[in-house]
């Protein structure tokens, strides 16, 4: 069971280059998430999927592009890199597990670093 | 909207000793749910333990059992027996608005298990 995949794990790019971090889910579940990751704000919420072409924002959404034409890929996009967005990215989907549903499960993550 | 406050930023402990991992929460709705992930220093972010507003009896899951006071609005993580692989980052988070899945997390806490 594969779970949740992240690619690339690592990433270096310039700034006001385009970027495209990739995700994908094996469980065909519905809810998808990207959160990014920096020190002293835990893992804030950038954009969320409830279904294939259905996205919303989430608390940090400027400067990122996603979508979401198959149940199993969410991309995100950095249309034009900034140092600001250098951080770590997770990709988050749900699970019921042990009777509790729509557990988030993360992604390994992708280390973005912004020259 | 709903907020997670996590006020130690860092603890350490004696290895087997008890260690309670604080967590408050607010918000206005009446249903929600709190979640406990750890994050090692590998990166990856592991579900802990889950505890539903209305569930009658704190959640527990091996060692880790969670000590929901609602009056409060707190529920801190408990982890007996602490080990040396308990050394981790810490993030309690909440669900509200179910329909959207979303999480909130706290800024998280740096546990380490001193031998």
């Amino acid at each position: 069971d594969a779970g949740i995949t992240q690619s690339p794990r690592y990433k270096i790019t310039e700034t006001g280059r385009q970027v495209t971090l990739m995700c994908h889910q094996t469980w065909s579940h519905s809810y998808m998430f990207w959160y990014r990751q920096d020190l002293g704000h835990g893992l804030r919420l950038i954009y969320y999927s409830a279904a294939a072409d259905i996205t919303d924002k989430g608390e940090v959404p400027d400067g990122y592009v996603v979508s979401r034409s198959k149940t199993e890929n969410f991309p995100l996009t950095l249309e034009s890199a900034t140092r600001s967005q250098t951080s770590v990215y997770f990709c988050a989907s749900t699970k019921t597990t042990g009777g509790i549903k729509n557990i988030q499960y993360f992604g390994a993550g992708t280390r973005l670093s912004v020259l | 909207a709903q907020k997670i406050t996590q006020t130690q930023p860092g603890m350490f402990v004696q290895e087997k000793e008890a260690v309670t991992l604080d967590c408050t929460y607010d918000t206005s709705d009446p249903s929600y749910g709190l979640f406990w992930y750890k994050q090692p220093s590998s990166g990856e972010m592991i579900f802990l333990i889950y505890q539903g507003s209305y569930d009658q009896q704190n959640a527990t899951e091996g060692r880790y059992s969670l000590n929901f006071q609602k009056a409060r609005k707190s529920a801190n993580l408990v982890i007996s027996a602490s080990q040396l692989g308990d050394s981790a980052m810490y993030f309690c988070a909440i669900r509200t608005n179910f329909g959207n899945e979303k999480l909130t997390f706290g800024t998280g806490t740096r546990l380490t298990i001193i031998p």
